[in-house]
């Protein structure tokens, strides 16, 4: 059974930093891209980036929103995906998901297929 | 506002269909096959439904189905249960660019 555990989330000052990690079982997670979606409380769902296996050179795309301030890497040995988040702002206050998948040509999927259950990260002073 | 635009809600009656609509450009939703359809049911994690247009994950009902006109990706479900009460969002690759738009999402409220 594919599972995705995420952790990590919390209260958080603006400007200052986080960092997530998903923690994926069930599967050979080096296979595989892995992707990260936020919810802002009461919105939808926007995606935030990706990071594709090794085969594909373990190379990163983020959205315009996130891009320069968030990170995401892997250890394939552990089977866990991270996000680091810098220089947080208000409106970065979300559910962060981690999914397994992308939508892109070089990991030749385009869905994310499994999610975890999301891990809150509050920006406050 | 999301990149494709989704009705903010639809109703219907058990045994009904209905059709939620994903309005895009051909940057995206009309330039790729590659449009999915996700169910979020309240506190939940989404859960994907469609992939590709029209095709169904293993487990999902074929009430389910999904088809594409031009820019306007639909996903319509036959037989409304009261398990369908959630949000649904659509989702499209857009190109090697922005990669991923989704949309704002869809209320679907079984009566």
């Amino acid at each position: 059974e594919v599972q995705l555990v995420e952790s990590g989330g919390g209260l958080v000052q603006p400007g200052r930093s986080l960092r997530l990690s998903c923690t994926a079982s069930g599967f050979t997670f080096g296979d595989y891209a892995m992707s990260w979606v936020r919810q802002a409380p009461g919105k939808g769902l926007e995606w935030v980036g990706f990071i594709r296996s090794k085969a594909y050179g373990g190379t990163t795309e983020y959205a315009a929103s996130v891009k320069g301030r968030f990170t995401i890497s892997r250890d394939d040995s552990k089977s866990i995906a991270y996000l680091q988040m810098n220089s947080l702002k208000t409106e970065d206050t979300a559910v962060y998901y981690c999914t397994r998948g992308a939508y892109d040509f070089w990991s030749g999927a385009y869905y994310f297929d499994y999610w975890g259950q999301g891990t809150l990260v509050t920006v406050s002073s | 506002q999301s990149a494709l635009t989704q009705p903010r809600s639809v109703s219907g009656s058990p045994g009904q269909s209905v059709t939620i609509s994903c309005t895009g450009t051909s940057s995206d939703v009309g330039g790729y096959n590659y449009v999915s359809w996700y169910q979020q049911h309240p506190g939940k994690a989404p859960k994907l439904m469609i992939y590709d247009v029209s095709k169904r994950p293993s487990g999902v009902p074929d009430r389910f189905s999904g088809s594409k006109s031009g820019n306007t990706a639909s996903l319509t479900i036959s037989g409304l249960q009261a398990e369908d009460e959630a949000d649904y969002y659509c989702c499209s690759y857009a190109g090697s660019y922005t990669l991923v738009v989704f949309g704002g999402g869809t209320k679907l409220t079984v009566l």
